[in-house]
């Protein structure tokens, strides 16, 4: 297809194990952006690409997130020793322009993944 | 640092009626963008509208138009002629020229009554 395209849609996962979520863009988008949306707020930034270049990881909550996209196209989220505070909707979204200067380029998202961890 | 707020967590309105979704942000960079998205209960973000802090007329968009008061820092959505089909999550966001991460505010529900 044309959008954004994240897998898998669901996951549910037991308290302690390591999760890895996928996205893969709209093709030739530079930039990659991953959020956290919990439920009834706003999505939060999570750490942002351009090609395989991982610029601002800032909005990572904690070591336990890892996120790489090592052939500047696909990128994968991965959550280690997952915490019941992980449970949310993970948004990936990816953008024709990169960060520098001033650009009216839409983020373009994907339909998510919602994590539950139990 | 950036903020988004959005004051209204739900609004109602009459099918073929406008409805206007409030935001108001805060920065200290010279320019920025301004997006609203829709979010409908299946979970996509569906961009809407682009405003970009330069720009000298208010952006259109079909049936959506943003109402941009720079000095007064608000960049409301209205949505003329409602359609069930709006009912849904609205989102307001903001980037800065340091980086493209979207700052998102609380999001407004919109209920589009028949």
């Amino acid at each position: 297809g044309a959008g954004v395209s994240q897998s898998p849609r669901y996951k549910v996962a037991k308290r302690g194990q390591d999760v890895a979520l996928r996205c893969d863009p709209i093709s030739g988008h530079v930039s990659l952006f991953w959020y956290q949306q919990a439920l009834g707020q706003g999505p939060e930034f999570l750490t942002y690409f351009q090609n395989e270049a991982q610029l601002d990881k800032s909005g990572l909550p904690s070591d336990r997130f890892f996120a790489e996209r090592p052939e500047g196209s696909v990128s994968t989220l991965k959550i280690q020793r997952t915490q019941q505070e992980d449970s949310a909707v993970y948004l990936c979204a990816s953008s024709l322009s990169d960060s520098t200067g001033y650009s009216n380029q839409p983020q373009h998202f994907g339909d998510g993944t919602r994590l539950s961890i139990l | 640092a950036q903020k988004i707020t959005q004051t209204q967590p739900g609004m109602f309105v009459q099918e073929k009626e406008a409805v206007t979704l409030d935001c108001t942000y805060d920065t200290s960079d010279p320019s920025y963008g301004l997006f609203w998205y829709k979010q409908p209960s299946s979970g996509e973000m569906i961009f809407l509208i682009y405003q970009g802090s330069y720009d000298q007329q208010n952006a259109t968009e079909g049936r959506y138009s943003l109402n941009f008061q720079k000095a007064r820092k608000s960049a409301n959505l209205v949505i003329s002629a409602s359609q069930l089909g709006d009912s849904a999550m609205y989102f307001c966001a903001m980037r800065g020229n340091q980086g493209g991460k979207l700052i998102f505010g609380q999001g407004t529900e919109l209920s589009v009554k028949p």
